[in-house]
């Protein structure tokens, strides 16, 4: 699976939408673009995925650059819920392929 | 979602003793499982996959001896950590893909904080 490269840490108001980026310049075109969040002392929680094309769901947006090197998770209105570490990952969708994890970015949602 | 299942959250143990961490998928048949294990302001690595009915495939660097995983059936797997020692204190997550499920999506576990003294 590709590497991504995440910031460790970003800071976003409440209320306000977080914007948190993610670059996979070597992704091949089978790769997905998974999102996963892991709040403190708990198991990571599946967020958002996709392929070429820009996904919304009740979590989250993201937005996939046309050369697919880059993405971004969009949190329209972070709550102090939302603070976590945030894990990009490149995958393909095999059998029995896990998730590797990198470092994640660590999300602070402040009053 | 899938919802995966992992008992018991926390455990304290003495050094020598053996643990035992169950999971399971409550309302998908798991085909495959995996664990992982993660310290302290580190991020998740994975120790070994399962796959139901089959020997589980342990990531360079894991002992198979010490982690003994068993995945006898399509919704628990365990993991065993033997002897345990205060160098295996840490928190260990499960993560399950079920057979009817798409590829796409992994679930995880609440996760297990052991603590060996």
């Amino acid at each position: 699976d590709a590497k991504t490269t995440q910031p460790p840490s970003m800071d976003c108001a409440e209320g306000r939408a977080a914007n948190l980026p993610c670059n996979h310049s070597t992704i091949s075109g089978n790769e997905y673009v998974y999102w996963y969040r892991q709040i403190h002392s708990q198991g990571p929680q599946y967020i958002i995925h996709g392929l070429k094309n820009n996904e919304t769901n009740e979590m989250a947006s993201l937005i996939i650059t046309e050369d697919r090197k880059s993405s971004t998770l969009i949190l329209p209105h972070a709550t102090l819920r939302d603070t976590a570490v945030y894990y990009c990952i490149a995958r393909k969708n095999n059998a029995g392929n896990m998730l590797t994890f990198g470092g994640g970015t660590r999300l602070m949602v402040k009053p | 979602g899938a919802v995966v299942s992992q008992h018991p959250s926390w455990v304290i143990c003495k050094s020598g003793t053996s643990v035992k961490i169950e999971c399971r998928s409550l309302d998908f048949q798991a085909t495959t499982m995996f664990w992982y294990r993660q310290f302290p302001k580190q991020s998740l690595m994975l120790m070994a996959t399962s796959n139901e009915g089959s020997k589980a495939t342990y990531e360079q660097g894991v002992e198979k001896d010490k982690f003994l995983i068993n995945h006898a059936s399509l919704t628990l797997s365990t993991l065993t950590v033997t002897s345990a020692h205060p160098e295996d204190s840490s928190f260990y997550i499960c993560s399950a893909r079920g057979s009817r499920e798409t590829n796409e999506k992994l679930f995880f576990g609440s996760g297990t904080q052991l603590s060996v003294l």
